[in-house]
């Protein structure tokens, strides 16, 4: 089966640009996770959906990021304005919902650098 | 909420020697703990987890031990191969949220 794919894989932008990024999770899978890693440091966990809807989006920094996923497909996390602090990879993760197993399949991640 | 410490950040072992990974954890309610192995440039990949009713799991040169009451668990590789080089977090997920929390990685470099 395909995995979780991203797009794009790379993105440079200045500083106040708005960024677009995208994560098709595994077909079938209703759980979808963002998590980003910034440089040398852990993943950190971003928001979590259940199909379309936002299950936990406590790990949101602030306003300027907006997740959607709409039809429950796949999920879109816009950065706007971007700031220097936004730069790292952020991961996109998908799981089935109640499947036997908790796992967590990651997508290649796309490596968002702010200048 | 969950606080997940990882350590070493960097190990250096020689090709056929042990390898281990250790991590600890905040939250006694948190019952699941995967291991993910991420290649430079490849996704993170899990290689192995565990859950809160088991204290142990292997499969083939890969293994991890849990302690609950210490709140610790590790991740063991023998036999180690080049190949085995890469970057491994460790995670932890609650009873009630879905959300992984992840320690700072550990480096790991297989040297001939």
């Amino acid at each position: 089966e395909a995995g979780v794919t991203q797009f794009p894989s790379h993105s440079v932008i200045e500083k106040g640009q708005t960024v677009t990024l995208r994560c098709d999770p595994i077909s079938g899978h209703d759980n979808l996770y963002w998590y980003r890693r910034v440089m040398g440091k852990e993943i950190k966990f971003l928001l979590h959906f259940v199909k379309e809807s936002k299950q936990d989006e406590s790990g949101m920094p602030n306003n300027r990021f907006l997740a959607e996923r709409t039809g429950g497909t796949y999920s879109t996390l816009k950065v706007q304005p971007a700031e220097l602090e936004d730069s790292g990879v952020y991961f996109c993760a998908s799981s089935q919902e109640g499947g036997l197993t908790d796992t967590q399949y990651f997508g290649p991640g796309t490596r968002l650098t702010v200048l | 909420g969950e606080n997940v410490k990882q350590h070493p950040s960097t190990l250096s072992v020689q090709e056929g020697d042990s390898a281990v990974i250790k991590c600890t954890y905040s939250d006694s309610a948190s019952n699941y703990f995967p291991w993910y192995k991420q290649e430079l440039g490849k996704r993170p990949q899990l290689i192995i987890d565990i859950r809160s009713n088991v204290g142990e799991k292997k499969d083939q040169r890969i293994a991890v031990t849990l302690n609950k009451t210490a709140k610790h668990f590790s991740l063991h590789i023998t036999e180690t191969q080049p190949e085995d080089s890469a970057v491994y977090f460790c995670a932890a997920k609650g009873r009630t949220a879905s959300k992984l929390t992840f320690g700072t990685g550990t480096r790991l470099q297989v040297t001939l």
